[in-house]
């Protein structure tokens, strides 16, 4: 059964660069990684999504590694505004299935 | 530039009583649309997806159900709610091309008590 699992909390401090790490060992071939941003009743913002190596956009990073049975965001010099709920996405082509970690709450402190 | 509606922003209701939220989503055409629930202090649940007028897939068996009677539009029913049924439900939209792949939207989002 295809799942993903990431961590459920992490905590980090203003300035550092946090990196959250989610597992996909059922990844098939054609299934694309895609990270959502949520804050507290609001719903999920596209963060980025990557289908190998590394990918980097204005806000993050995401670095999946040759068996891509995992992949790890990676949120350079964060700020308090980066507290919220982290998900990770595989998407499955083949039959047109979402899968959603569970999300972790990354909490920033100053 | 696209815009997704949802209505109403907070609904109350008590257990045994229909329910009906509406999604709109304007500026797209042949949009993905897709239902999610979201339990208090808990992840997001797929409920239903739609690639297309009056073509909807379950995911999760439930007292609940969907219809798109138009392109943009995107109805989530119930005919008898329970008290699981309580959370936060979010209408999101993608575009067809691609397939799952693309980035979804979400809308701003209903929540549900039932008391």
């Amino acid at each position: 059964l295809a799942k993903t699992t990431q961590p459920i909390s992490m905590d980090s401090y203003e300035g550092q660069e946090v990196n959250i790490t989610c597992s996909h060992n059922n990844i098939a071939t054609n299934d694309y990684i895609t990270w959502y941003q949520q804050f507290p009743s609001q719903g999920p913002r596209f963060i980025i999504q990557g289908y190998k190596t590394k990918v980097t956009n204005e806000v993050a990073s995401l670095f999946i590694p040759a068996d891509r049975k995992s992949s790890t965001l990676s949120l350079p010099r964060v700020s308090l505004s980066d507290t919220a709920v982290y998900y990770c996405l595989v998407a499955k082509g083949s039959n047109y299935q979402l899968i959603w970690g569970a999300g972790t709450k990354l909490i920033i402190k100053p | 530039s696209q815009t997704i509606h949802q209505w109403p922003a907070t609904l109350v209701q008590p257990v045994g009583s229909p329910l009906s939220l509406e999604c709109t989503v304007e500026g797209t055409s042949n949009p993905n649309l897709y239902w999610y629930r979201q339990a208090a202090g808990r992840g997001l649940q797929l409920l239903f997806y739609s690639v297309g007028i009056g073509q909807i897939s379950s995911e999760v068996p439930q007292n609940l159900s969907a219809s798109r009677p138009q392109d943009r539009q995107f109805i989530l029913s119930s005919k008898k709610l329970l008290l699981s049924d309580s959370g936060f439900y979010l209408c999101a939209w993608s575009s067809r091309t691609e397939g799952p792949y693309n980035e979804q939207f979400f809308g701003p989002g209903t929540r549900l008590t039932v008391l």
